[in-house]
């Protein structure tokens, strides 16, 4: 069955650094997100993305965050100058009518 | 915002028993999907519900979606260990592209 692929699988970073987060979408969907989920919190809207394009996003996403198709396979998630409340898990997803998440990157700021 | 809010927000079932978890959005809703989340693991879609009214059955799992197309339930027939998990709805507003996910319910199963 087809994976939605997310690498690390777990980030430390020191706060103010920048990170970034890998997704790899299953090939032949035309609709990508990310979402995040602090422990034990329900999972959040972040962005989704659409034609090479971001179609919308959340008021969580601010000039903070962008994403980006830097080639055919990758999806990718930057944090600028990440901060202590950027700690959770972001999940990437894909498709339409029924997303397909990936396992997920917890991030952890310190 | 769209808000969307689950009902209980934990449920503790003897193995064998019925469970229901019941879902309410603010807003008039495209369509529902529901999502399990086993402990550590990532949210699984389960299905989608786009017709008011809609009743769907997977096995042991029913869903339904209201007439207003405001409200869903999910309920599960004879629980057995392996529902364990958080069963989050998610519902879709006309001409958007984003789910806003329910508050969720965890279901733990006494054997």
């Amino acid at each position: 069955e087809p994976e939605v692929t997310q690498t690390p699988s777990h980030q430390v970073t020191q706060m103010g650094q920048e990170v970034i987060l890998r997704c790899v979408p299953i090939s032949n969907h035309l609709y990508f997100y990310w979402y995040r989920q602090i422990l034990g919190q329900k999972v959040e809207f972040l962005v989704s993305f659409y034609n090479n394009e971001i179609s919308e996003k959340s008021e969580i996403f601010d000039d903070q965050f962008s994403v980006e198709r830097p080639d055919g396979s990758n999806f990718t998630l930057k944090i600028r100058s990440t901060k202590l409340e950027d700690s959770a898990m972001y999940f990437c997803a894909s498709g339409r009518g029924g997303y397909t998440f990936g396992s997920g990157t917890r991030l952890t700021v310190v | 915002g769209q808000q969307v809010m689950q009902i209980p927000q934990y449920q503790h079932v003897q193995e064998g028993e019925d469970f229901t978890t019941y879902c309410n959005s603010s807003t008039t809703l495209s369509n529902i999907q529901w999502y399990k989340q086993r402990p550590g693991g990532h949210p699984v879609f389960l299905i989608q519900l786009v017709k008011s009214g809609e009743v769907k059955k997977q096995k042991r799992l029913t869903f339904q979606f209201g007439e207003a197309k405001k409200n869903s339930s999910l309920h599960i027939t004879a629980t057995q260990t392996t529902d364990v998990g958080t069963y989050f709805c998610a519902g879709e507003g006309f001409g958007n592209e984003k789910l806003t996910f329910g508050t969720g319910t965890r279901l733990t199963i006494i054997p």
